[in-house]
């Protein structure tokens, strides 16, 4: 069964300054996308960044990008220039093909300080 | 585009009422919705998973005639929590995946329900 590890439950970050947060993850496909997404204090969950396990290049959104390293079943998550509306609960999670369910980490909550 | 609507944000109800949780695809078509539970500082726990048109298929433990799951087009689907109790009460979340507004592997989120049974 596949399974996605946070081993960080807190992280903190001054504002301006970057932040990584730690995923990996464990499965026997050679194929899958990889997601982090955000969980706000509204509880909405937002996508921050998708990656497809075929790319070898990192995915990037203006100032999120994602250090994807298949052999080692590791997927962080980058963080530059922090602002205060990042403090959030971000989750990692894994899907194997489309429509199929989502596998979650247990969160990292992300504290940023002014 | 691939916005998820979900309705009601909060609802309160008493013992041994039901309670309808309605999760709309806005722009796009959703094919495949999944419903899911979140206790406070946890991670989402997923209930079920639903296809339009097919019966939902149940995550392990959870009751299926408690939980009814209905998805009867490719923009609608619907929890009703039956005969509700105080541990029923919990953040319920939809999300949806399909085609148009967004790519198929992706999951998009409404904003959630909280119940709270008296």
């Amino acid at each position: 069964a596949q399974t996605v590890t946070q081993s960080q439950p807190e992280m903190s970050v001054q504002e301006a300054e970057t932040v990584t947060l730690s995923c990996t993850y464990d499965t026997s496909e050679s194929d899958y996308y990889l997601f982090w997404y955000k969980q706000p204090p509204s509880r909405q969950m937002i996508l921050v960044i998708r990656q497809e396990a075929y790319k070898q290049q990192n995915a990037t959104e203006n100032r999120f990008s994602v250090n994807f390293q298949k052999a080692a079943k590791s997927f962080s998550l980058k963080i530059s220039d922090s602002q205060l509306g990042d403090a959030a609960m971000y989750f990692c999670a894994y899907i194997k093909t489309s429509g199929s369910r989502l596998t979650f980490g247990e969160g990292t909550q992300l504290t940023v300080n002014p | 585009g691939a916005v998820v609507s979900q309705h009601p944000s909060w609802v309160i109800c008493k013992s041994g009422t039901s309670v309808k949780i309605e999760c709309r695809s806005l722009d796009f078509q959703a094919t495949t919705m999944f419903w899911y539970r979140q206790f406070p500082k946890q991670s989402l726990m997923l209930m079920a998973t639903s296809n339009e048109g097919s019966k939902a298929t149940y995550e392990q433990g959870v009751e299926k005639d408690k939980f009814l799951i209905n998805h009867a087009s490719l923009t609608l689907s619907t929890l009703t929590v039956t005969s509700a109790h105080p541990e029923d009460s919990s953040f319920y979340i939809c999300s949806a995946t399909g085609l148009a507004g967004g790519s198929p592997d992706t999951q998009y989120f409404g904003p959630g329900t909280r119940l709270t049974v008296l």
